[in-house]
């Protein structure tokens, strides 16, 4: 069965420094790999996805095969992107998202 | 687009009650999910509906839990003779088709049972 793992529950940097958000999965297939963003008191939305390979409010991830992982990146933390990030995998053949537990992502002044 | 909608933001039930959680979809789409987020862990997926039709139950528990997306009116999500252990965040989301790629998540309903 697919799953996602996020090791850190919670994660806390300094404005300015660089932060990465773990993601790893099992899966048996090509998944489709998802980071999904919660900001305080607003709905969980989408973040980015592997397909697009586009960089969203400073954010990448890459999708490592090999390593079966998708990490989110970016190279300078604003206090803004203090949230709770989600990674999630959609299977090739359905539609359902498997979720990791979440990392709480705290950027300090 | 109001995005999408759900009702009761909290629910407080006795045990042995059954809540009623709904979901109204962003206009436009058809298909709708259901996901369970207990304390301290990640959202799970519970059933995957379209109009009239459940594709996709297999996160459901077998017993208690029914759900539901009518022709006319909101998706339902129905728990009968809750338990302690049905405490979550309920969470609804919407796409507008099979090969759409995101979801559109609603604000949640938070069930309490006491």
């Amino acid at each position: 069965a697919q799953r996602v793992t996020q090791p850190e529950k919670l994660l806390s940097v300094f404005k300015g420094a660089p932060v990465e958000l773990k993601c790893n999965y099992s899966y048996s297939g090509s998944p489709e790999l998802f980071w999904y963003v919660q900001y305080s008191r607003q709905r969980l939305q989408l973040l980015l996805r592997h397909i697009s390979r586009e960089s969203i409010k400073g954010f990448t991830a890459d999708l490592n095969k090999g390593e079966t992982s998708f990490h989110l990146k970016k190279p300078f933390a604003q206090e803004e992107d203090s949230a709770m990030y989600y990674c999630a995998l959609k299977e090739t053949s359905g539609s359902r998202l498997t979720f990791g537990e979440g990392t709480q992502l705290t950027v300090n002044p | 687009n109001a995005g999408v909608m759900q009702n009761p933001r909290h629910l407080v039930r006795r045990r042995g009650q059954e809540a009623r959680l709904r979901c109204s979809p962003m206009k436009g789409h058809s298909h709708v999910y259901w996901y369970r987020q207990l304390p301290e862990e990640g959202l799970k997926f519970m059933v995957y509906l379209q109009k009239e039709n459940i594709i996709d139950e297999s996160g459901m528990p077998k017993e208690r839990f029914s759900a539901e997306f009518p022709k006319e009116g909101p998706s339902i999500l129905r728990i009968q003779q809750v338990v302690r252990g049905d405490s979550a965040a309920y969470f609804c989301a919407s796409s507008p088709g099979l090969a759409a790629y995101e979801q559109y998540f609603g604000p949640g309903t938070r069930l309490t049972v006491t």
